[in-house]
Protein backbone atom coordinates (compact mmCIF):
# COMPACT_ATOMS: atom_id res chain seq x y z
CA UNK A 1 0.00 0.00 0.00
CA UNK A 2 1.21 3.68 -0.72
CA UNK A 3 -0.77 5.27 1.70
CA UNK A 4 0.29 6.32 5.21
CA UNK A 5 -0.43 5.37 8.62
CA UNK A 6 -1.08 8.12 11.19
CA UNK A 7 -0.84 7.30 14.94
CA UNK A 8 -2.52 7.56 17.15
CA UNK A 9 -6.33 7.08 16.10
CA UNK A 10 -7.77 9.57 18.31
CA UNK A 11 -5.88 12.14 21.04
CA UNK A 12 -7.56 14.35 23.64
CA UNK A 13 -5.63 17.14 24.53
CA UNK A 14 -6.53 20.01 26.93
CA UNK A 15 -6.32 23.59 25.81
CA UNK A 16 -2.92 24.95 25.74
CA UNK A 17 -1.15 21.58 25.51
CA UNK A 18 0.99 20.39 22.53
CA UNK A 19 0.02 17.76 20.02
CA UNK A 20 1.87 15.65 18.44
CA UNK A 21 0.91 13.13 15.92
CA UNK A 22 2.66 10.46 13.54
CA UNK A 23 2.74 9.18 10.14
CA UNK A 24 4.51 5.95 8.76
CA UNK A 25 4.81 4.95 5.02
CA UNK A 26 5.98 2.46 2.94
CA UNK A 27 7.27 3.43 -0.31
CA UNK A 28 9.63 6.43 -1.12
CA UNK A 29 8.17 9.73 -1.32
CA UNK A 30 9.27 12.79 -3.25
CA UNK A 31 7.27 15.25 -0.39
CA UNK A 32 5.11 14.25 2.49
CA UNK A 33 1.69 16.48 3.28
CA UNK A 34 -0.45 17.07 6.46
CA UNK A 35 -3.63 17.71 5.75
CA UNK A 36 -6.79 19.04 8.08
CA UNK A 37 -10.62 18.27 8.28
CA UNK A 38 -13.07 19.34 9.64
CA UNK A 39 -16.40 17.55 10.57
CA UNK A 40 -16.07 15.43 7.39
CA UNK A 41 -15.37 18.62 5.47
CA UNK A 42 -13.20 19.15 2.44
CA UNK A 43 -9.37 18.77 3.53
CA UNK A 44 -7.29 21.88 4.54
CA UNK A 45 -3.68 21.71 3.12
CA UNK A 46 -1.23 22.30 6.20
CA UNK A 47 2.02 22.00 5.31
CA UNK A 48 4.30 20.15 2.56
CA UNK A 49 7.40 19.12 3.19
CA UNK A 50 9.80 17.36 0.51
CA UNK A 51 11.75 14.20 0.87
CA UNK A 52 15.15 16.30 1.29
CA UNK A 53 14.27 18.38 4.37
CA UNK A 54 13.98 17.50 8.04
CA UNK A 55 12.07 20.01 9.34
CA UNK A 56 9.59 22.54 8.30
CA UNK A 57 7.38 25.11 10.71
CA UNK A 58 4.55 26.80 9.81
CA UNK A 59 2.84 29.31 12.56
CA UNK A 60 1.92 26.59 15.35
CA UNK A 61 2.93 23.54 13.53
CA UNK A 62 5.68 21.86 13.02
CA UNK A 63 6.82 18.87 10.61
CA UNK A 64 9.53 16.74 10.92
CA UNK A 65 10.58 13.89 8.35
CA UNK A 66 12.73 10.96 8.73
CA UNK A 67 12.93 9.11 5.35
CA UNK A 68 15.20 6.73 6.49
CA UNK A 69 12.61 5.91 8.43
CA UNK A 70 9.77 6.37 6.52
CA UNK A 71 8.13 8.84 9.21
CA UNK A 72 6.78 11.62 9.55
CA UNK A 73 5.33 13.72 12.99
CA UNK A 74 3.13 17.27 12.96
CA UNK A 75 2.96 18.96 16.45
CA UNK A 76 1.01 21.44 17.15
CA UNK A 77 1.75 23.79 19.78
CA UNK A 78 -0.29 25.42 22.04
CA UNK A 79 -3.46 24.15 21.33
CA UNK A 80 -6.87 25.54 20.76
CA UNK A 81 -9.91 24.48 20.75
CA UNK A 82 -10.50 25.18 17.25
CA UNK A 83 -7.94 22.80 16.49
CA UNK A 84 -10.58 19.96 17.30
CA UNK A 85 -10.21 18.20 13.69
CA UNK A 86 -9.07 15.20 11.78
CA UNK A 87 -5.81 15.27 10.36
CA UNK A 88 -3.78 13.25 7.54
CA UNK A 89 -0.76 12.79 6.13
CA UNK A 90 -0.43 12.31 2.65
CA UNK A 91 2.12 10.61 0.66
CA UNK A 92 2.95 10.52 -3.07
CA UNK A 93 4.56 7.54 -3.22
CA UNK A 94 7.35 9.08 -5.22
CA UNK A 95 5.29 10.63 -8.40
CA UNK A 96 4.88 13.28 -7.10
CA UNK A 97 1.66 14.61 -8.22
CA UNK A 98 -0.73 12.09 -7.02
CA UNK A 99 -1.26 11.93 -3.02
CA UNK A 100 -2.46 8.79 -1.00
CA UNK A 101 -4.09 9.49 2.64
CA UNK A 102 -3.92 7.52 5.96
CA UNK A 103 -6.68 7.38 8.08
CA UNK A 104 -6.27 9.74 9.35
CA UNK A 105 -5.75 11.28 13.60
CA UNK A 106 -8.62 12.56 15.40
CA UNK A 107 -7.37 15.87 17.40
CA UNK A 108 -9.88 16.78 20.13
CA UNK A 109 -8.76 19.75 21.98
CA UNK A 110 -11.10 20.66 25.53
CA UNK A 111 -11.64 24.14 26.40
CA UNK B 1 -10.42 33.76 -6.39
CA UNK B 2 -12.72 31.00 -5.91
CA UNK B 3 -11.94 27.41 -4.83
CA UNK B 4 -12.55 24.31 -5.66
CA UNK B 5 -16.42 24.12 -6.11
CA UNK B 6 -18.36 20.41 -5.72
CA UNK B 7 -21.94 20.52 -7.02
CA UNK B 8 -24.37 19.09 -5.72
CA UNK B 9 -23.23 19.27 -1.97
CA UNK B 10 -25.63 16.35 -0.79
CA UNK B 11 -27.45 13.49 -2.96
CA UNK B 12 -29.68 10.29 -2.49
CA UNK B 13 -29.28 7.85 -4.81
CA UNK B 14 -31.28 4.46 -4.78
CA UNK B 15 -29.11 1.03 -5.70
CA UNK B 16 -28.54 0.30 -9.26
CA UNK B 17 -29.03 3.84 -10.37
CA UNK B 18 -26.37 6.62 -12.10
CA UNK B 19 -24.85 9.40 -10.59
CA UNK B 20 -22.90 12.77 -11.98
CA UNK B 21 -20.81 14.61 -9.56
CA UNK B 22 -19.41 17.89 -10.78
CA UNK B 23 -16.12 19.63 -10.04
CA UNK B 24 -14.81 23.19 -10.53
CA UNK B 25 -11.18 23.32 -9.96
CA UNK B 26 -9.33 26.65 -8.38
CA UNK B 27 -8.99 29.58 -10.96
CA UNK B 28 -5.45 28.54 -12.51
CA UNK B 29 -5.39 24.79 -11.65
CA UNK B 30 -4.91 22.21 -14.49
CA UNK B 31 -5.38 19.11 -12.76
CA UNK B 32 -8.35 17.27 -10.91
CA UNK B 33 -8.04 14.54 -8.63
CA UNK B 34 -11.34 12.66 -7.18
CA UNK B 35 -11.74 10.71 -4.06
CA UNK B 36 -13.91 8.51 -1.90
CA UNK B 37 -14.03 9.05 1.53
CA UNK B 38 -16.25 6.46 3.69
CA UNK B 39 -17.42 7.32 7.03
CA UNK B 40 -14.32 7.39 9.58
CA UNK B 41 -11.60 6.45 6.79
CA UNK B 42 -9.32 8.20 4.96
CA UNK B 43 -9.60 9.17 1.26
CA UNK B 44 -9.22 6.74 -1.12
CA UNK B 45 -7.92 7.78 -4.70
CA UNK B 46 -10.23 7.39 -7.85
CA UNK B 47 -8.31 8.94 -10.42
CA UNK B 48 -6.86 11.62 -11.84
CA UNK B 49 -7.45 14.14 -14.77
CA UNK B 50 -5.11 16.28 -16.69
CA UNK B 51 -5.49 17.43 -20.54
CA UNK B 52 -8.58 15.64 -20.59
CA UNK B 53 -6.79 12.33 -20.16
CA UNK B 54 -7.13 10.51 -16.98
CA UNK B 55 -3.58 9.85 -15.77
CA UNK B 56 -3.55 7.58 -13.26
CA UNK B 57 -6.37 5.66 -11.64
CA UNK B 58 -6.39 3.66 -8.22
CA UNK B 59 -8.09 0.35 -7.21
CA UNK B 60 -12.02 1.27 -8.01
CA UNK B 61 -14.09 -0.29 -10.66
CA UNK B 62 -15.00 0.76 -13.77
CA UNK B 63 -18.07 1.77 -12.65
CA UNK B 64 -16.46 4.56 -11.53
CA UNK B 65 -15.53 7.04 -14.69
CA UNK B 66 -14.78 10.65 -14.92
CA UNK B 67 -14.45 13.51 -17.44
CA UNK B 68 -12.44 16.46 -17.70
CA UNK B 69 -13.52 19.41 -20.08
CA UNK B 70 -11.35 21.91 -21.82
CA UNK B 71 -12.05 24.96 -18.78
CA UNK B 72 -10.18 22.08 -16.62
CA UNK B 73 -13.91 21.26 -14.77
CA UNK B 74 -14.47 17.57 -14.46
CA UNK B 75 -17.20 15.07 -13.82
CA UNK B 76 -17.30 11.69 -11.71
CA UNK B 77 -19.76 8.93 -13.28
CA UNK B 78 -20.94 6.08 -11.01
CA UNK B 79 -23.19 3.28 -12.35
CA UNK B 80 -25.14 0.59 -11.06
CA UNK B 81 -24.53 2.46 -7.27
CA UNK B 82 -23.95 0.03 -4.71
CA UNK B 83 -24.80 0.84 -1.07
CA UNK B 84 -21.10 0.73 -0.61
CA UNK B 85 -20.17 3.63 -2.84
CA UNK B 86 -22.21 5.51 0.42
CA UNK B 87 -19.21 8.07 1.06
CA UNK B 88 -18.16 11.87 0.50
CA UNK B 89 -16.77 12.47 -2.75
CA UNK B 90 -13.46 14.76 -2.59
CA UNK B 91 -12.58 16.59 -5.50
CA UNK B 92 -8.94 18.21 -5.74
CA UNK B 93 -7.18 20.29 -8.10
CA UNK B 94 -3.54 21.57 -8.54
CA UNK B 95 -1.16 22.96 -10.94
CA UNK B 96 0.44 19.75 -12.17
CA UNK B 97 3.46 20.87 -12.58
CA UNK B 98 3.79 22.69 -8.85
CA UNK B 99 1.78 20.02 -6.91
CA UNK B 100 5.18 18.85 -5.95
CA UNK B 101 5.38 22.33 -4.09
CA UNK B 102 2.22 23.11 -3.42
CA UNK B 103 0.02 20.48 -3.19
CA UNK B 104 -4.18 19.89 -3.60
CA UNK B 105 -6.88 22.27 -3.17
CA UNK B 106 -9.78 20.76 -2.06
CA UNK B 107 -13.44 21.07 -2.50
CA UNK B 108 -15.94 20.72 -0.01
CA UNK B 109 -17.25 17.15 -1.23
CA UNK B 110 -20.72 15.95 -2.18
CA UNK B 111 -22.11 13.72 0.19
CA UNK B 112 -23.97 10.50 -1.53
CA UNK B 113 -26.25 8.53 -0.17
CA UNK B 114 -27.24 5.23 -1.58
CA UNK B 115 -30.51 3.32 -0.22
Amino acid sequence: SQQGEEDPQALSIQEGENATMNCSYKTSINNLQWYRQNSGRGLVHLILIRSNEREKHSGRLRVTLDTSKKSSSLLITASRAADTASYFCATDGGTGNQFYFGTGTSLTVIP
Amino acid sequence: DAGVTQSPTHLIKTRGQQVTLRCSPKSGHDTVSWYQQALGQGPQFIFQYYEEEERQRGNFPDRFSGHQFPNYSSELNVNALLLGDSALYLCASSLLQLSTNYGYTFGSGTRLTVV
